[in-house]
């Protein structure tokens, strides 16, 4: 079985400061592993991915994620944090073939301050 | 015009009562997806369908039933709604070979 765990449901940081939102993974095959963020009262909108490929993974509005197998992680960054971070970010995983499914972990809500 | 839609975007009804949330996806996506996220922001899948046949059943109680007419369709129904059921639930569709699954806006139920 697949499960990812993010450290912390609420991370909160200064206009411009860095942004590092902790995943942890466990899976028995390698997986592929995503970002998604959720600002309110809206669906989920993809950030970035992993897919076996380059381990360090850009994605949109500035973020990135780097894979670390020996850590089994997926930390996501962003080197300035700006207001419009402010959302709820999920890290997932998932499987392949027919039956894929996501397997979120809790979320963790990102707070920006001035 | 909108990749996943879902209908309704707002459901407010009574315990009891029997109601159904529409999914519609102009992708061409051959699998298609009901999450449900509940007051604690946790989403977990409920169903999934590929190319209309079910795959995906995660013990979710028989009072829900998908129903996929076609392949661009993921509807799903409620009986006999509780206090519980109350949640946003999301349609989300991933094409063949694809990695990258596409939500819908959300259906926020609301059972009173």
């Amino acid at each position: 079985a697949q499960s990812v765990t993010q450290l912390g449901s609420h991370v909160s940081v200064s206009e411009g400061a860095l942004v590092l939102l902790r995943c942890n993974y466990s899976s028995s095959v390698p997986p592929y592993l995503f970002w998604y963020v959720q600002y309110p009262n809206q669906g989920l909108q993809l950030l970035l991915k992993y897919t076996s490929a380059a381990t360090l993974v850009k994605g949109i509005n500035g973020f990135e994620a780097e894979f670390k197998k020996s850590e089994t992680s997926f930390h996501l960054t962003k080197p300035s944090a700006h207001m419009s971070d402010a959302a709820e970010y999920f890290c997932a995983v998932s499987n392949t073939g027919t039956a894929s499914k996501l397997t979120f972990g809790t979320g963790t809500r990102l707070q920006v301050t001035l | 015009d909108t990749a996943v839609s879902q209908t309704p975007k707002y459901l407010v009804t009574q315990m009891g009562n029997d109601k159904s949330i529409k999914c519609e996806q102009n992708l061409g996506h051959d699998t298609m997806y009901w999450y449900k996220q509940d007051s604690k922001k946790f989403l977990k899948i409920m169903f999934s369908y590929n190319n209309k046949e079910l795959i995906i059943n995660e013990t979710v109680p028989n009072r829900f039933s998908p129903k996929s007419p076609d392949k661009a369709h993921l509807n799903l129904h409620i009986n006999s709604l509780e206090l519980g059921d109350s949640a946003v639930y999301f349609c989300a569709t991933l094409g063949a070979g694809s990695t990258e699954a596409f939500f819908g806006q959300g259906t926020r139920l609301t059972v009173v």
